[in-house]
Protein backbone atom coordinates (compact mmCIF):
# COMPACT_ATOMS: atom_id res chain seq x y z
CA UNK A 1 0.00 0.00 0.00
CA UNK A 2 1.44 3.09 -0.84
CA UNK A 3 -0.28 5.47 1.35
CA UNK A 4 -1.55 8.95 0.21
CA UNK A 5 0.59 10.47 -2.53
CA UNK A 6 1.23 14.43 -2.83
CA UNK A 7 3.43 15.98 -5.35
CA UNK A 8 5.21 18.18 -5.63
CA UNK A 9 6.73 17.83 -2.01
CA UNK A 10 8.52 21.22 -2.12
CA UNK A 11 7.00 23.83 -4.60
CA UNK A 12 9.02 27.49 -4.15
CA UNK A 13 7.13 30.28 -6.39
CA UNK A 14 6.88 33.97 -7.10
CA UNK A 15 3.59 35.98 -6.01
CA UNK A 16 1.15 36.27 -9.01
CA UNK A 17 2.18 32.59 -10.06
CA UNK A 18 -0.34 29.67 -10.42
CA UNK A 19 0.51 26.78 -7.89
CA UNK A 20 -0.87 23.29 -8.50
CA UNK A 21 -0.98 20.66 -5.97
CA UNK A 22 -1.66 16.95 -6.38
CA UNK A 23 -2.84 14.16 -4.44
CA UNK A 24 -3.61 10.77 -4.48
CA UNK A 25 -5.44 9.01 -2.24
CA UNK A 26 -5.44 5.57 -1.26
CA UNK A 27 -7.04 2.86 -3.78
CA UNK A 28 -10.52 2.06 -2.58
CA UNK A 29 -11.27 5.37 0.19
CA UNK A 30 -14.11 7.35 -0.99
CA UNK A 31 -13.25 10.44 0.84
CA UNK A 32 -10.72 13.22 0.34
CA UNK A 33 -9.67 15.93 2.70
CA UNK A 34 -7.19 19.04 1.75
CA UNK A 35 -5.96 20.55 4.92
CA UNK A 36 -3.28 23.69 5.40
CA UNK A 37 -0.99 24.09 8.63
CA UNK A 38 0.77 27.04 9.54
CA UNK A 39 2.38 28.05 12.77
CA UNK A 40 -0.04 30.77 13.61
CA UNK A 41 -2.97 29.08 12.54
CA UNK A 42 -2.50 25.45 13.10
CA UNK A 43 -4.10 22.69 10.97
CA UNK A 44 -7.14 24.30 8.81
CA UNK A 45 -9.45 21.67 7.13
CA UNK A 46 -9.70 23.59 3.55
CA UNK A 47 -12.65 21.27 1.40
CA UNK A 48 -13.37 17.63 1.91
CA UNK A 49 -14.99 15.79 -1.23
CA UNK A 50 -17.31 12.17 -0.67
CA UNK A 51 -17.45 10.34 -3.71
CA UNK A 52 -15.35 13.02 -5.87
CA UNK A 53 -18.19 15.42 -4.72
CA UNK A 54 -17.13 18.48 -2.93
CA UNK A 55 -19.47 18.59 0.73
CA UNK A 56 -17.99 21.55 2.30
CA UNK A 57 -15.54 24.03 1.25
CA UNK A 58 -15.89 26.50 4.11
CA UNK A 59 -12.45 26.66 5.11
CA UNK A 60 -11.19 27.58 1.40
CA UNK A 61 -9.98 31.09 1.91
CA UNK A 62 -10.79 32.90 -1.09
CA UNK A 63 -11.52 32.18 -5.01
CA UNK A 64 -8.09 32.46 -5.36
CA UNK A 65 -8.09 28.77 -4.30
CA UNK A 66 -10.09 25.85 -5.99
CA UNK A 67 -10.11 22.30 -5.81
CA UNK A 68 -11.26 19.59 -8.45
CA UNK A 69 -11.52 15.70 -7.83
CA UNK A 70 -12.14 14.31 -11.87
CA UNK A 71 -12.00 10.77 -10.60
CA UNK A 72 -11.42 8.59 -7.25
CA UNK A 73 -7.94 8.48 -7.79
CA UNK A 74 -7.05 12.24 -8.44
CA UNK A 75 -7.74 15.74 -6.66
CA UNK A 76 -5.84 19.00 -7.46
CA UNK A 77 -5.62 22.15 -5.08
CA UNK A 78 -5.10 25.08 -7.47
CA UNK A 79 -4.09 28.72 -6.09
CA UNK A 80 -4.28 31.30 -8.51
CA UNK A 81 -2.55 33.81 -8.19
CA UNK A 82 -0.24 32.85 -5.24
CA UNK A 83 0.36 35.30 -2.38
CA UNK A 84 3.24 35.27 0.15
CA UNK A 85 0.47 34.47 3.00
CA UNK A 86 -0.46 31.53 1.28
CA UNK A 87 2.93 29.93 2.15
CA UNK A 88 2.39 26.90 4.34
CA UNK A 89 2.62 22.94 4.58
CA UNK A 90 0.04 21.67 2.58
CA UNK A 91 -1.99 18.21 3.53
CA UNK A 92 -4.38 15.61 1.34
CA UNK A 93 -5.94 12.75 3.63
CA UNK A 94 -8.24 10.70 2.71
CA UNK A 95 -10.87 7.93 4.28
CA UNK A 96 -12.66 5.06 3.63
CA UNK A 97 -15.59 6.57 3.94
CA UNK A 98 -17.20 9.62 5.49
CA UNK A 99 -18.15 7.90 8.69
CA UNK A 100 -17.09 9.60 11.77
CA UNK A 101 -14.95 7.56 13.38
CA UNK A 102 -13.19 6.29 10.38
CA UNK A 103 -9.32 7.34 10.60
CA UNK A 104 -8.26 9.57 7.97
CA UNK A 105 -4.82 8.53 6.43
CA UNK A 106 -2.47 11.65 5.28
CA UNK A 107 0.12 12.17 2.74
CA UNK A 108 3.22 13.47 3.40
CA UNK A 109 2.20 17.12 2.32
CA UNK A 110 3.56 19.98 0.06
CA UNK A 111 5.24 22.98 1.40
CA UNK A 112 4.83 26.07 -0.35
CA UNK A 113 6.63 28.91 -0.52
CA UNK A 114 5.37 31.71 -2.37
CA UNK A 115 8.03 34.68 -2.45
CA UNK B 1 -19.55 23.84 17.70
CA UNK B 2 -17.48 21.42 18.67
CA UNK B 3 -13.28 22.17 19.31
CA UNK B 4 -10.85 21.06 21.26
CA UNK B 5 -7.86 22.96 22.98
CA UNK B 6 -4.43 21.34 24.18
CA UNK B 7 -3.06 23.16 26.75
CA UNK B 8 0.61 23.71 26.88
CA UNK B 9 2.02 24.13 23.16
CA UNK B 10 5.52 22.27 24.20
CA UNK B 11 6.34 19.69 26.60
CA UNK B 12 9.98 18.63 27.77
CA UNK B 13 10.17 15.21 29.44
CA UNK B 14 13.29 13.22 30.31
CA UNK B 15 13.80 10.29 28.70
CA UNK B 16 12.29 7.27 31.14
CA UNK B 17 10.22 9.91 32.15
CA UNK B 18 6.01 10.07 32.30
CA UNK B 19 4.50 11.71 29.42
CA UNK B 20 1.56 13.53 30.12
CA UNK B 21 -0.15 15.68 26.96
CA UNK B 22 -3.64 17.35 27.95
CA UNK B 23 -6.47 17.85 25.45
CA UNK B 24 -9.75 19.36 26.56
CA UNK B 25 -12.84 18.89 24.39
CA UNK B 26 -16.23 20.83 24.09
CA UNK B 27 -19.02 19.46 22.49
CA UNK B 28 -22.62 19.25 22.59
CA UNK B 29 -23.17 15.56 21.37
CA UNK B 30 -21.14 12.62 22.13
CA UNK B 31 -18.10 13.09 20.42
CA UNK B 32 -15.58 10.75 18.48
CA UNK B 33 -11.78 11.79 19.53
CA UNK B 34 -8.74 11.12 18.08
CA UNK B 35 -4.74 11.66 18.99
CA UNK B 36 -2.58 11.71 15.78
CA UNK B 37 1.46 12.02 15.82
CA UNK B 38 3.47 14.43 13.82
CA UNK B 39 7.36 13.28 13.42
CA UNK B 40 9.74 16.08 11.43
CA UNK B 41 8.19 16.64 7.68
CA UNK B 42 5.59 14.29 7.59
CA UNK B 43 2.29 13.51 7.25
CA UNK B 44 0.02 13.10 10.60
CA UNK B 45 -0.60 9.45 11.93
CA UNK B 46 -3.65 8.38 14.45
CA UNK B 47 -2.07 6.71 17.47
CA UNK B 48 -5.51 6.29 18.89
CA UNK B 49 -9.19 7.05 18.78
CA UNK B 50 -12.41 7.09 21.22
CA UNK B 51 -15.50 6.11 19.29
CA UNK B 52 -18.07 4.81 22.63
CA UNK B 53 -16.74 1.90 23.45
CA UNK B 54 -14.15 1.94 26.58
CA UNK B 55 -13.21 5.30 28.20
CA UNK B 56 -9.25 3.52 28.49
CA UNK B 57 -8.08 3.36 24.78
CA UNK B 58 -4.65 1.92 23.99
CA UNK B 59 -2.83 3.02 20.84
CA UNK B 60 0.39 2.40 19.32
CA UNK B 61 4.19 3.10 20.49
CA UNK B 62 2.78 2.60 24.17
CA UNK B 63 0.39 5.51 24.37
CA UNK B 64 -2.80 5.52 26.11
CA UNK B 65 -5.72 8.07 26.51
CA UNK B 66 -8.71 8.31 28.68
CA UNK B 67 -12.09 9.51 28.03
CA UNK B 68 -13.58 11.26 31.07
CA UNK B 69 -16.84 12.79 29.87
CA UNK B 70 -16.85 14.62 33.48
CA UNK B 71 -13.97 16.21 32.94
CA UNK B 72 -14.64 17.09 29.42
CA UNK B 73 -10.93 15.82 28.95
CA UNK B 74 -9.06 12.84 26.89
CA UNK B 75 -5.11 13.14 28.00
CA UNK B 76 -2.87 10.94 26.16
CA UNK B 77 -0.18 9.68 28.80
CA UNK B 78 2.80 7.10 28.02
CA UNK B 79 4.46 5.68 31.24
CA UNK B 80 7.74 5.77 30.32
CA UNK B 81 9.14 8.34 27.26
CA UNK B 82 11.31 7.01 24.38
CA UNK B 83 13.80 9.75 22.43
CA UNK B 84 11.80 8.51 19.90
CA UNK B 85 8.94 9.91 20.84
CA UNK B 86 9.74 13.29 20.13
CA UNK B 87 7.53 14.69 17.72
CA UNK B 88 4.29 17.02 17.85
CA UNK B 89 0.86 15.83 18.42
CA UNK B 90 -2.59 17.03 17.92
CA UNK B 91 -5.50 16.44 19.40
CA UNK B 92 -8.96 16.12 17.07
CA UNK B 93 -12.47 16.10 17.54
CA UNK B 94 -15.29 14.45 15.41
CA UNK B 95 -19.11 15.17 16.50
CA UNK B 96 -20.99 11.76 15.68
CA UNK B 97 -22.75 12.28 12.26
CA UNK B 98 -20.95 14.87 11.26
CA UNK B 99 -19.21 13.22 8.20
CA UNK B 100 -15.62 13.23 9.24
CA UNK B 101 -14.91 16.83 9.90
CA UNK B 102 -11.98 16.78 12.09
CA UNK B 103 -11.26 19.59 13.86
CA UNK B 104 -7.84 19.61 15.61
CA UNK B 105 -6.23 21.59 18.82
CA UNK B 106 -3.08 23.77 17.90
CA UNK B 107 -0.73 20.56 18.85
CA UNK B 108 1.70 20.48 21.61
CA UNK B 109 5.32 19.40 20.63
CA UNK B 110 6.95 17.08 22.88
CA UNK B 111 10.72 17.04 23.60
CA UNK B 112 12.29 14.08 25.22
CA UNK B 113 15.82 14.67 27.15
CA UNK B 114 18.31 11.78 26.86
Amino acid sequence: DAGVIQSPRHEVTEMGQEVTLRCKPISGHNSLFWYRQTMMRGLELLIYFNNNVPIDDSGMPEDRFSAKMPNASFSTLKIQPSEPRDSAVYFCASAERARSYNEQFFGPGTRLTVL
Amino acid sequence: AQSVTQLGSHVSVSEGALVLLRCNYSSSVPPYLFWYVQYPNQGLQLLLKYTSAATLVKGINGFEAEFKKSETSFHLTKPSAHMSDAAEYFCAVITSGSQGNLIFGKGTKLSVKP
